[in-house]
Order: structure tokens, then C-alpha cells, then sequence
């Protein structure tokens, strides 16, 4: 099973470009969310969805865009990128029923010169 | 402002020794406590997971101690490995856990 698919692995941005970081994931989890890592700072929430139409925002939604059209797919939009976007993004899907456990793709990094 | 405060940020072990990861939150609304563990390249994992109505919760050589009045819990491994050398995050979240929120992190590594 892929699991939790993130593309694409590594990408550099020059400041005020746009792009899409993607997520799929194959387990046919009702709940995706999309968590930032940085040193000393662990992983903080983006934006999340509970179900295909449905998101909202985590803890530093800011300069992100999420939709969800499928419950496969979870894009992450950066509109206008910014040095402070350096990061590594995660995608992280799981279960509907209580307390199911997070899985979490391999991460996209992201270098904003 | 962080929700969930996690110490230390680095720990050394020897192989063989106990690893203690600590852990403390605010919100006395969450009502699920996991740990997660990650290796380089790699996405986190859950390792082990309790609910506030129990004080401990052993799976293997890894052990969570939860205090629900101080409002802290801590991951104990027993017995630690060099392949236990990774990342590991404290979390929580409420009602069901659909916003998850996690720890600064824990790099520990086992010296062989």
C-alpha cells in the first residue's frame, strides 16, 4: 500500500512565487491535515479537513490555501512564497473513528530564497 | 505560545539505559496524549498512546507516565537501542483528535 503520497520531495521557490504541494493518500481516511516542521519549533498545524468540501484552519494557516474536491487528494497552496515558508511540510491523513493514529506522508522541503 | 511543552530538546543515552522524554500541556480539554517517533527522511509514526484515565501505559520497552493533576506525561524506554535513535514528538488533542498538536520534539540518540 503507497499510504500517504507527497510531491514533490524537494522544491525551491524564489520569494513571491506560487505553487501547489500535493498529497494523496489511498487508505480512504475521511480526515487530512497539513503540518510545517521546523527546528525547535516541532510540527504545527496548517490546515486540516474532515471530509471531502470540508477545512479549516490549525494553528498557522497564514499564507496557505487548502481545498478538498476528493477524499484522496489534499493540495497545500502557497500563493505568494515567502523566506519565512522554508520548511519541511508534511501531509498527515487518518481514520475517522476516535483516536485513530495519524499517517504521515515522507515530507516536502521547501527552500523560499 | 505552545500548547504542549516537551523537554529536553537533545538527549544522549547509553545503549542499555532508560530514555526520559517529558512533556506538560494547558488545556485541560485534551483527552488523548500520543507519542510519535521519527526517523530521518521519514514522516512521524505513532509509537504509543493513553487517555488521561489511566496513569500508565507499558507496549514493549516503551512506557508513558501520565499525572492528569500536574498536567504532564512522560515516555520512559526501557532498556534503550541505538536503532531507537530518532525524533520523538509528545501530542494531544481533544474530542476525537482531529487537531492534533504537538511537541517541540526529542532528538535522542543511543550511543552503541
Amino acid at each position: 500500500n503507497a499510504g500517504v503520497t507527497q510531491t514533490p520531495k524537494f522544491q525551491v521557490l524564489k520569494t513571491g512565487q506560487s505553487m501547489t504541494l500535493q498529497c494523496a493518500q489511498d487508505m480512504n481516511h475521511e480526515y487530512m491535515s497539513w503540518y510545517r516542521q521546523d527546528p525547535g519549533m516541532g510540527l504545527r498545524l496548517i490546515h486540516y479537513s474532515v471530509g471531502a468540501g470540508i477545512t479549516d484552519q490549525g494553528e498557522v494557516p497564514n499564507g496557505y490555501n487548502v481545498s478538498r474536491s476528493t477524499t484522496e487528494d489534499f493540495p497545500l497552496r502557497l500563493l505568494s512564497a515567502a523566506p519565512s515558508q522554508t520548511s519541511v511540510y508534511f501531509c498527515a491523513s487518518r481514520a475517522g473513528t476516535v483516536n485513530s493514529p495519524l499517517h504521515f506522508g515522507n515530507g516536502t522541503r521547501l527552500t523560499v530564497t | 505560545q505552545q500548547q504542549v511543552k516537551q523537554s529536553p530538546q537533545s538527549l544522549i543515552v547509553q545503549k542499555g539505559g532508560i530514555s526520559i522524554i517529558n512533556c506538560a500541556y494547558e488545556n485541560t480539554a485534551f483527552d488523548y496524549f500520543p507519542w510519535y517517533q521519527q526517523f530521518p527522511g521519514k514522516g512521524p509514526a505513532l509509537l504509543i498512546a493513553i487517555r488521561p484515565d489511566v496513569s500508565e501505559k507499558k507496549e514493549g520497552r516503551f512506557t508513558i507516565s501520565f499525572n492528569k493533576s500536574a498536567k504532564q506525561f512522560s515516555l520512559h524506554i526501557m532498556d534503550s537501542q541505538p536503532g531507537d535513535s530518532a525524533t520523538y514528538f509528545c501530542a494531544a488533542s481533544r474530542g476525537g483528535g482531529f487537531k492534533t498538536i504537538f511537541g517541540a520534539g526529542t532528538r535522542l540518540f543511543v550511543k552503541a
